[in-house]
């Protein structure tokens, strides 16, 4: 079975441009994780969603970070305008529930490097 | 509200064993452990519950005090294939939603 996937994987842009990272979680699974990872920070949860609707975005760090899940397959996490302070490891991940007993599964990540 | 994960690193020698310690300053539902590779995903290892129950890797285990609110993840005759970073993620509620990550902890295993 597929797994969790992301594009792009790398992303180099210059700042005040728009990014956009793409997001396709496991077939079946109704929650959907963005997480960005930095050395300072780690690995931090952005927003979540279950059954395509936003949950919780207490996680997003300013306007400029916007989410969506137009449907079950797809979920786009954008940043505009981009500032060299956004240059991290974006991840997505799935699950089959919200249970906390129950496994997160991580896609391979976009590394965004803004200039 | 971030656990605080120790050691930051370790190195360790093939066969040698390691102990990772996990510890939050307020009372848990549950821990996650994940390990990633560099470059990689993290990767799921293993679940400790209140309760003690345990779901996940059959070769890594852990431990889990409630009271203490931390847990341990111990590590046996590595193999080269333990190296990368370990994070736990505590949970406090029983929702993945709120499952906050510690900043890792490097193993590096040499030969």
């Amino acid at each position: 079975d597929a797994g969790v996937i992301q594009s792009p994987r790398h992303e180099v842009t210059e700042m005040g441009q728009e990014v956009t990272l793409r997001c396709k979680p496991i077939s079946g699974h109704d929650y959907l994780f963005w997480y960005r990872q930095t050395m300072m920070r780690g690995l931090e949860l952005l927003i979540y969603f279950n059954n395509n609707v936003p949950i919780d975005d207490s996680g997003m760090p300013e306007d400029r970070f916007s989410a969506k899940m137009p449907n079950a397959s797809f979920s786009t996490l954008k940043i505009q305008p981009s500032e060299p302070r956004d240059s991290a490891v974006y991840f997505c991940a799935s699950s089959l529930t919200s249970d906390g007993t129950d496994t997160q599964y991580f896609g391979p990540g976009t590394r965004l490097t803004v200039l | 509200q971030q656990p605080v994960q120790s050691p930051q690193a370790v190195i360790l020698r093939e066969g040698e064993d390691a102990v990772i310690n996990c510890s939050s300053s307020k009372a848990l539902y549950s821990v996650h452990w994940y390990r990633q590779k560099h470059g990689e995903a993290p990767v799921f290892l293993m679940i400790l519950l209140k309760g003690g129950e345990q779901k996940g890797h059959e070769k890594i285990s852990a431990s889990f005090n409630e009271k203490k609110q931390q847990s341990s993840l111990y590590l046996t005759a590595s193999q080269l294939s333990y190296s990368g970073t370990y994070f736990c993620g505590t949970d406090r509620t029983g929702s993945q939603g709120n499952l906050i990550f510690g900043k890792g902890t490097k193993l590096s295993v040499k030969p």
